[in-house]
């Protein structure tokens, strides 16, 4: 238990379905990240909260928006998306941004574009 | 570009030694991470160096060296649980983590 929960574990969806994934971090922390995880390759940042503040867009299509409503929560919503988007998403937090700190990871939701 | 090499896959034997390598190319430096991953569940930290040389933490250690941009992770005396994969990641200048795929560890009886 990293004090980083993710829900729903497994989704499934179609193109056309909008839905939207949650993470809930118990650790007083200050920052906030989304990743993507596909098999065989690099965690891929997508967004960066500080402070309830996007600091980071690394290029995302639309069809994702992430929304911060405060330090503690962060969701990831989604929209039309593609099968190349079925990937492992994964939200970590940290102290801050802006300097060294270790990432504390929540286990993670299996999405499957259909 | 910023890259990350690690490789893909190793094997090796209960209670024997291994030595997981890291090479990065980044646009500046501070520090680099261990992440231990098992399937299906969260990366878990294992170590950070910033500075050059070994840190040891109980059966595992990691060294650095920044000359050589070049790191490895060292497991002792292995057991069926450190089947993982073994993620490395370079926090560069801009404070973001920039991640390798990964080293998926098995080991055998």
């Amino acid at each position: 238990e990293t004090g980083v929960t993710q829900t729903p574990r497994h989704l499934v969806m179609g193109m056309t379905n909008k839905k939207s994934l949650k993470c809930e971090q118990h650790l007083g922390h200050n920052a906030m990240y989304w990743y993507k995880q596909s098999a065989k390759k690099p965690l891929e940042l997508m967004f960066v909260y500080n402070f309830k503040e996007q600091t980071e867009n690394n290029s995302v299509p639309s069809r994702f928006s992430p929304e911060c409503p405060n330090s503690s929560h962060l969701f990831l919503h989604l929209h039309t998306l593609q099968p190349e988007d079925s990937a492992l998403y994964l939200c970590a937090s940290s102290q801050d941004s802006g300097s060294y700190n270790e990432q504390f990871f929540g286990p993670g939701t299996r999405l499957t574009v259909l | 570009g910023q890259n990350i090499d690690q490789p893909t896959e190793m094997t090796a034997t209960e209670g024997a030694i291994v030595q997981i390598n890291c090479t990065y190319q980044t646009s500046g430096f501070n520090g680099l991470f261990w992440y231990q991953q098992h399937a299906g569940e969260a990366p878990t930290f294992l170590s950070y160096n910033v500075l050059d040389g070994l840190e040891e933490k109980g059966r595992f250690s990691s060294f650095l060296s920044r000359s050589k941009g070049y790191s490895y992770l060292l497991l002792k005396e292995l057991q069926m649980k450190d089947s993982a994969s073994y993620l490395c990641a370079v926090m560069d200048s801009n404070y973001q983590l920039i991640w390798g795929a990964g080293t998926k560890l098995i080991i055998k009886p």
